[in-house]
């Protein structure tokens, strides 16, 4: 069974540049989730979906972060403009529903210069 | 406010010994309980879960204690083998409340051969 795939797997911009991530979830996994991960810290939550809807996004910056899921299978998270402390890994995750295991992609290296 | 704490950044343990990896957390609404082990350059994989309803669960060499009283959990391998060598996230969840994952800093352990 082919495992949560993400690209690109690094990214360098610069503050103010924009950048997207691209999520492919296990097939058949309803809840897609997105954390952000800084170095020497867990993994925090950004955004979950159930199929397409938003479940939750309390820890999203609103302000510069956006997430779709369309058609409930594949997922972006773009990030604009980006700031310095933007720098982390974004993992995404995906799980059959919301009370199952979760399964991680190798996750996005991104380094806002 | 970190609700899940892993006051240990690291730990270094012989080969054929017990590793003991722990984990605190303050939210006493938590009733679901997850290790994750990452190696480099890859996501979390999933290790080993306790539901509160229990203080242990065993899966080969790995057993996980939980010490409702205490908000405390705890992570044994044995015995312990160089392929161990990873960094080690203890998670929780309120399984009601879409099993949103909080997760500690990490504990990287060191298996010498």
């Amino acid at each position: 069974e082919a495992g949560v795939a993400q690209s690109p797997r690094y990214k360098i911009i610069e503050k103010r540049q924009s950048v997207a991530f691209w999520c492919n979830p296990i097939s058949g996994h309803a809840t897609l989730y997105w954390y952000q991960q800084i170095l020497g810290q867990g993994p925090k939550l950004l955004i979950q979906f159930q199929n397409n809807g938003v479940v939750d996004d309390s820890q999203l910056p609103k302000d510069r972060f956006s997430a779709e899921r369309l058609k409930g299978v594949d997922s972006t998270l773009k990030i604009q403009p980006a700031k310095l402390e933007d720098s982390a890994v974004y993992l995404c995750a995906s799980s059959m529903g919301t009370t199952e295991t979760q399964y991680f992609g190798p996750g996005t290296r991104l380094l806002v210069l | 406010d970190q609700q899940v704490k892993q006051n240990s950044p690291s730990l270094s343990v012989q080969e054929g010994r017990i590793s003991i990896l722990n984990c605190d957390y303050t939210n006493s609404m938590f009733d679901y309980f997850l290790w994750y082990k990452k190696y480099p350059a890859e996501g979390p994989t999933f290790l080993i879960s306790i539901s509160s309803i229990k203080d242990k669960n065993e899966d080969g060499r790995f057993t996980v204690f939980l010490n409702k009283s205490a908000k405390h959990l705890s992570l044994h391998i044995v015995p312990s083998q160089p392929g161990d060598s990873a960094v080690y996230f203890c998670a929780a969840s309120v399984v009601y409340n879409f099993n949103k994952f909080y997760f500690g800093s990490g504990t990287k352990l060191n298996v010498k051969p």
